[in-house]
């Protein structure tokens, strides 16, 4: 079985601030893929990032950086100097691919967060 | 443009009253799905298709149906619903279920069941 935590419910911060949201995950499978969506106040669910699990290397988009920790079974993201526009509620995901795992997208409970003026 | 669609966005309906949710993808995806979204469960799958006429459940298919005869469409049927199906339901396309290609996402429509 395949589980993502995202253990921060909510996060409030102010504009400029910088945050970082956490996402841990549990998978017995050797080769799986870790997402992040973003879904703003309108409702739509919008893509942020894929890493595999054979590449531990960080990536930086801009004011957004993503931490992939195998050692720790961790996938953090971090908005540098927030803005208004960053609040949203933040999805982390895991899909595995092998092990039985029928293909599926897990999804963590998100993390709403709200950047304040 | 590349899109998800879904229709209806939005629909009140009754108990017991068979409705259907469509879903459509303009990029040839082969892989197409559905989720429920509950405020504090998260997303949850509700069925899926790794391609035409090859369907699979999800972690709560109870009380839905899902149908696959062509690659472009994969409708979501309530045959009756109940108030607990109430809920924001997502459709979803990705070109393959077996690699880890990320997820489109369609808007949402809006169900509830009075």
């Amino acid at each position: 079985a395949q589980k993502v935590t995202q253990a921060q419910t909510e996060i409030s911060v102010v504009e400029k601030e910088d945050v970082t949201l956490d996402c841990v995950y549990e998978t017995r499978d050797t080769t799986y893929y870790l997402f992040w969506y973003k879904q703003p106040p309108s409702g739509e669910l919008v893509f942020l990032i894929r890493r595999n699990s054979f590449d531990e290397q960080n990536e930086i988009s801009g004011r957004y950086s993503w931490n992939f920790q195998k050692s720790t079974s961790s996938f953090n993201f971090t908005i540098t100097a927030s803005q208004v526009v960053d609040s949203a509620v933040y999805f982390c995901a895991l899909k595995a691919l092998s092990g039985g795992s029928n293909y599926k997208l897990t999804f963590g409970k998100g993390t709403l967060l709200t950047v304040n003026p | 443009e590349a899109q998800v669609t879904q229709n209806p966005r939005y629909l009140i309906t009754v108990t017991g009253k068979k409705l259907t949710v469509t879903c459509s993808q303009n990029m040839n995806h082969e892989y197409m799905s559905w989720y429920r979204q509950d405020p504090g469960l998260g997303l949850r799958q509700i069925y899926y298709s790794m391609n035409v006429e090859v369907t699979d459940k999800g972690d709560v298919p109870e009380g839905y149906k899902v149908s696959r005869k062509e690659k472009r469409n994969f409708p979501l049927i309530l045959e009756s619903p109940s108030p607990n199906q109430t809920s924001l339901y997502f459709c979803a396309s990705s070109l393959s279920g077996t690699v880890g290609y990320e997820q489109y996402f369609g808007p949402g429509t809006r169900l509830t069941v009075t």
